[in-house]
């Protein structure tokens, strides 16, 4: 099993719509969690932690289920903008030295 | 926030060359920076843990002579592709952490803007 799994996609989905994605991770002692984006070969860009109680930031929520082992990445009215690849990056925090995971990403486009 | 440099922004070297990419935190001390490798339509792949002052930490199947990483400063690391192959042709992106010691789960990474290698 891979230690941080995500649906590829691509999701098509038209302006104006609520997406989710989900991430599921191995670890169960993992620390922390955040979404990135990455745009077509460019350097991803964090969009948001993930925190126990979830987040909100404008149209963008992320939700933590520790218990299931997995995170969540809520976006509403998607603009054109948001077409990019959603990356979950999950610390496992083992023995004390950070190790970022990352998924493979899912592919959103959104649609005029 | 947080500025992470990274050069050349791409580079084009025969087959059997070395090729150096730079990793710079402008604005804190990194005394962690992280290489990456990402193949077409596929993610990240963490090659190695660059730790200042010692030596790296390479993940498994990546081949330490080949990719020599050096981090020598607290705000500079490097990537060596040592005789570079076609198979080498990559996009590769260095991060860093801000901060120092062992606390801070939380802490977010910082991305250069990536290199990508191209290996005729």
């Amino acid at each position: 099993r891979k230690e941080v799994e995500q649906d590829p996609g691509p999701f098509n989905v038209p302006e104006g719509a609520t997406v989710a994605f989900n991430c599921t991770y191995s670890n169960s002692a993992s620390q922390s969690f955040f979404w990135y984006r990455q745009d077509c070969r460019k350097e991803p860009k964090l969009l948001m932690s993930v925190y126990s109680s979830g987040n909100e930031d404008g149209r963008f929520t992320a939700q933590l289920n520790r218990a299931s082992q997995y995170i969540s990445l809520l976006i509403r009215d998607s603009k054109l903008s948001d077409s990019a690849t959603y990356l979950c990056v999950v610390n496992p925090w083992a023995s004390g030295t950070y190790k970022y995971i990352f998924g493979t990403g899912t592919r959103l486009k959104v649609l005029a | 926030g947080a500025v992470v440099s990274q050069h050349p922004s791409w580079v084009i070297c025969k087959s059997g060359t070395s090729v150096k990419i730079e990793c710079r935190s402008l604005d804190f001390q990194a005394t962690t920076m992280f290489w990456y490798r990402q193949f077409p339509k596929q993610s990240l792949m963490l090659m190695a843990t660059s730790n200042e002052g010692s030596k790296a930490t390479y993940e498994q199947g990546v081949e330490k002579d080949k990719f020599l990483i050096n981090h020598a400063s607290l705000t500079l690391s490097t990537l060596t592709v040592t005789s570079a192959h076609p198979e080498d042709s990559s996009f590769y992106i260095c991060s860093a952490r801000p901060g120092q010691g062992a606390g801070g789960t939380n802490e977010k990474l910082f991305f250069g803007s990536g290199t990508q290698l191209s290996v005729l």
